[in-house]
């Protein structure tokens, strides 16, 4: 069945960086658009970033344009988000997600259960 | 751009059915027939419900469906059961300079 695993996230301070990873599994990853989508302490989700399967055609938020990029490894089955100048908003709980297949790749399908970044001094 | 529109809260009883209604503009709801529903049960992962304005996922419950009309998305749930009481996201496609937006939430509650 579809796995989606994030881990790396953690306490940081304001301006500091950290890396998330999400293990993906169950499914041929390279077929997969790929995306990350966060959810700040009892608010709703925000659409982050997008990766193509090849990795070719990437989009970003505007609230993470220039701070965040997103990557992928096909070879581990992994997708990542690097974010850098972290702030206090950017506190969420960070979400890998499957994009679904088909002509119209704007929804996701599967979840990963989410990791936690806590920005604060 | 800003959040898509949901009511904040919506109620029913077991049994009866219930609308949530999601309000976009002619630059995304209006414009695509890609708007997407998701629910999520405290402490969970979202769950995708619906995709593509109507189209249920397999394993999906055919007690949930969705419309749209103009710049109105709907998610109707019917036969309301205990366990449907969770937090319901719409999300639309914006086109390739917003890209995708998500609405604010509602938290149903099932009385």
């Amino acid at each position: 069945q579809v796995q989606l695993v994030e881990s790396g996230g953690g306490l940081v301070k304001p301006g500091g960086s950290l890396r998330l990873s999400c293990a993906a599994s169950g499914f041929t990853f390279s077929d997969y658009y790929m995306s990350w989508i966060r959810q700040a302490p009892g608010k709703g989700l925000e659409w982050l970033s997008y990766i193509s399967s090849s990795g070719g055609t990437i989009y970003y938020a505007d609230s993470v344009k220039g701070r965040f990029t997103i990557s992928r490894d096909n070879a581990k089955n992994s997708l990542y988000l690097q974010m850098n100048s972290l702030r206090a908003e950017d506190t969420a709980v960070y979400y890998c997600a499957r994009v679904g297949s088909g002509t119209w790749r704007y929804y996701f399908d599967y979840w990963g259960q989410g990791t936690l970044v806590t920005v604060s001094s | 751009q800003s959040a898509l529109t949901q009511p904040a809260s919506v109620s029913g009883s077991p049994g009866q059915s219930i609308t949530i209604s999601c309000t976009g503009t002619s630059s995304d709801v209006g414009s695509y027939n890609l708007v997407s529903w998701y629910q999520q049960h405290p402490g969970k992962a979202p769950k995708l419900m619906i995709y593509e304005v109507s189209k249920r996922p397999s394993g999906v419950s055919n007690r949930f469906s969705g419309s749209k009309s103009g710049n109105t998305a709907s998610l109707t749930i019917s036969g309301l059961q205990a366990e449907d009481e969770a937090d319901y996201y719409c999300c639309s496609y914006a086109g390739s300079s917003t890209f995708v937006l998500f609405g604010g939430g509602t938290k149903l509650t099932v009385l």
